[in-house]
């Protein structure tokens, strides 16, 4: 079945980095968009990055475009999110998800970012 | 970049009530809307794609509606496995924007 397993988070003080991954399996990896979601603690969903199945095409949110980097590896079935620049409103627990639009989402990572 | 409205914020209903939630777009986004439902302390599941096509397993007391500016999710009859937090996406274009959510509660 479809898993997508996120891990790399923690706590990290402002102005640090992190890199998230997200390992894939169940299902034919390069055949899909992926895409980073986060949802900060007692609020809504928002939308991070979107990487194509080639990973030819990103997109970001203008809250983290030129401080995040999306990426995958299709041939290691991994998705990657590097978070630079760390700011306190990037706390959040980050998703990585499945298609257009997302149909599988991972059990997600906590990001907290603090003094 | 299009913004997503969804209404209402919160709303109470009696078991068996119908129940509707909105999302107004801020441009045409054809029919590239999702619904999701996201119970305390879980993954958020997807319901709806493409405006009104039911995710396999979904109950069919779940539908969709719409296209262009104005979609609608409707719950025929309001379950209490039905609590949780409805949220839309628009996702025709980058960035894809979520609506602001609406939490559903039993009366």
């Amino acid at each position: 079945q479809v898993q997508l397993v996120e891990s790399g988070g923690g706590l990290v003080k402002p102005g640090g980095s992190l890199r998230l991954s997200c390992a894939a399996s169940g299902f034919t990896f390069s055949d899909f968009h992926m895409t980073w979601i986060r949802q900060a603690p007692g609020k809504g969903l928002e939308w991070v990055s979107l990487i194509s199945n080639s990973g030819l095409n990103i997109d970001y949110a203008d809250s983290v475009r030129g401080r995040f980097t999306i990426s995958r590896d299709n041939a290691k079935n991994f998705l990657y999110l590097q978070m630079n620049s760390l700011r306190v409103d990037d706390t959040a627990m980050y998703y990585c998800a499945r298609g257009r639009p997302t149909g599988h989402w991972g059990q997600g990572t906590l990001v907290t970012v603090s003094s | 970049d299009i913004q997503m409205t969804q209404s209402p914020s919160s709303l109470s209903a009696s078991v068996g009530d119908r129940v509707t939630i909105t999302c107004r777009a801020s441009q045409g986004i054809s029919s590239d809307l999702a619904w999701y439902q996201q119970k305390p302390g879980t993954v958020p599941k997807l319901l709806i794609y493409a405006a009104s096509t039911l995710q396999s397993g979904v109950p069919s007391r779940f539908s969709g509606s719409g296209s262009g500016t104005d979609f609608t999710l409707t719950i025929s009859s309001l379950q209490p496995e039905d609590v949780a937090t409805y949220y839309c996406l628009k996702y025709n274009s980058a960035p894809w924007t979520f609506g602001q959510g609406t939490k559903v509660d039993i009366k």
